[in-house]
């Protein structure tokens, strides 16, 4: 089993939509878990990050943690063409290394 | 804001050559962190140093060393380039207290083309 799995995409979804970006992972002991977001050719940047169950909203996103499933989401509301990125989950367990799932690619159509 | 810049966007080098790729953090962190991304294999751990002088290999170390002689600057070096190291190279620091304030920043990533 891998240690952070995500679906590779591209997931599409119309302008306006709300796009639904899913992590799973292993480790039981993860304890924070950030959302970054890549353009093509760019480095990864820091979207948002959760630790607690439970929803967190941020303007247009919203992470979702559910340690119990070992599942963590990201909800973009109102998705624009500039949204489409990949998003890469990384869960964090303290005092040790990040780990990176391999992305979901996010197309957003006019 | 958080500022980790890397020396430079792209580079060219040739088969053999001695590769130095630098990265500089403007907030203390201690924490610093070299990575390859190719298509389709995700980021890769190449090196990390959790303090000055201080390196520990990462997930894919081969052919790759590190040199953190300044809190500040993270060093990557490859010896002697080979073309299966034409990659994107991403530096990254992180804040550190063991807690969940830790945060991870990246610098704008070096692509590296072995000829």
């Amino acid at each position: 089993q891998k240690e952070v799995e995500q679906n590779s995409g591209p997931l599409s979804v119309p302008e306006g939509a709300i796009a639904s970006l899913n992590c799973t992972y292993s480790d039981r002991g993860s304890q924070s878990f950030f959302w970054y977001r890549q353009y093509s050719g760019k480095s990864p940047e820091l979207i948002m990050f959760i630790y607690s169950n439970g929803d967190k909203e941020d303007g247009r996103f919203t992470a979702q943690l559910n340690k119990a499933s070992q599942y963590v989401s990201l909800l973009i509301r109102d998705s624009q063409p500039s949204d489409s990125a990949t998003y890469l989950c990384a869960p964090y367990r303290y005092g040790q290394n990040f780990v990176f799932g391999p992305g979901t690619r996010l197309s957003v159509l006019p | 804001d958080v500022k980790v810049t890397q020396s430079s966007r792209y580079l060219v080098k040739r088969t053999g050559e001695k590769v130095f790729l630098e990265c500089v953090q403007d907030m203390d962190h201690e924490n610093m962190f070299w990575y390859r991304q190719d298509p389709g294999l995700g980021l890769r751990l190449i090196y990390f140093s959790y303090d000055v002088k201080m390196k520990e290999k990462g997930d894919i170390p081969e052919g790759y060393s590190v040199s953190r002689e300044k809190k500040e600057r993270f060093s990557l070096i490859l010896e002697s380039a080979s073309t299966n190291q034409t990659s994107m190279y991403l530096c990254a620091s992180r804040t550190y207290s063991g807690g969940g304030a830790d945060t991870q920043y990246f610098g704008p990533g070096t692509r590296l083309t072995v000829l």
